[in-house]
């Protein structure tokens, strides 16, 4: 199975700030990594396709970069409805995985 | 606007079954494959298993084989789970989405919980 490594488990930020989330994987996986967002008691929201593609209705300030193995979610200026959970998930291989996410919380 | 709605859930005993459902709306769902991903309470997110747009072919994670049967019916626009032998390990919040180009889940429904508990 692919495994992907997030980091770090929780960053502290302060609204306005910018900031970046990282995502690795075990073997390369070329761009084939989706970025999710997961408010609390919500469900998952697509942010994020083929690492860098942008989704219909998703805020500008969320982009995606990377490839082979080491990826990043960035988020230019951050905002109070930003601070959730963020997953990162492989579809290189059809056993699906996703990492174990990253949180974001007000400082 | 696209819709999954999931039902079926509830408190079940080890060794017993459930079957979940997701009715699907605002889209042509027999164009699309359909995956149940589940929540461990305070827990991250696991896919659990994949179905082809028209059945044919169906995906499972390892410690499911065997035990879940993921399946749909195009006429109706619903995605099932069939769920045996259940474990205490399996309890969670089963969200139903769409899985694009079996690649990412593009819409999730709201979940269903499902506790396995004696």
């Amino acid at each position: 199975n692919i495994v992907l490594t997030q980091s770090p488990a929780t960053l502290s930020v302060t609204p306005g700030e910018s900031v970046s989330l990282s995502c690795r994987a075990s073997q390369s996986i070329s761009t084939s990594i989706h970025w999710y967002q997961q408010k609390s008691n919500e469900s998952p929201r697509l942010l994020i396709k083929y690492a860098s593609q942008s989704i219909s209705g998703i805020p500008s300030r969320f982009s995606g970069s990377g490839s082979g193995t080491d990826f990043t979610l960035s988020i230019n200026r951050v905002e109070s409805e930003d601070f959730s959970i963020y997953y990162c998930q492989q579809s290189y291989s059809s056993l699906y995985t996703f990492g174990a996410g990253t949180k974001l919380e007000l400082k | 606007e696209v819709q999954l709605v999931e039902s079926g859930g509830g408190l079940v005993q080890p060794g017993r079954s459930l079957k979940l459902s997701c009715a699907a709306s605002g889209f042509t769902f027999s164009n699309y494959g359909m995956a149940w991903v589940r929540q461990a309470p305070t827990k991250g997110l696991e896919w659990v298993a994949t179905i082809s747009y028209d059945g044919s072919s169906t995906y499972y994670r390892d410690s499911v084989k065997g035990r879940f049967t993921i399946s749909r019916d195009n006429a109706k626009s619903t995605l099932y789970l069939q769920m045996d032998s259940l474990r205490s390990e399996d309890t969670a919040t089963y969200y139903c989405a769409r899985h694009h180009g079996y690649t990412y889940f593009d819409y999730w429904g709201q979940g269903v919980m499902v506790t396995v508990s004696s």
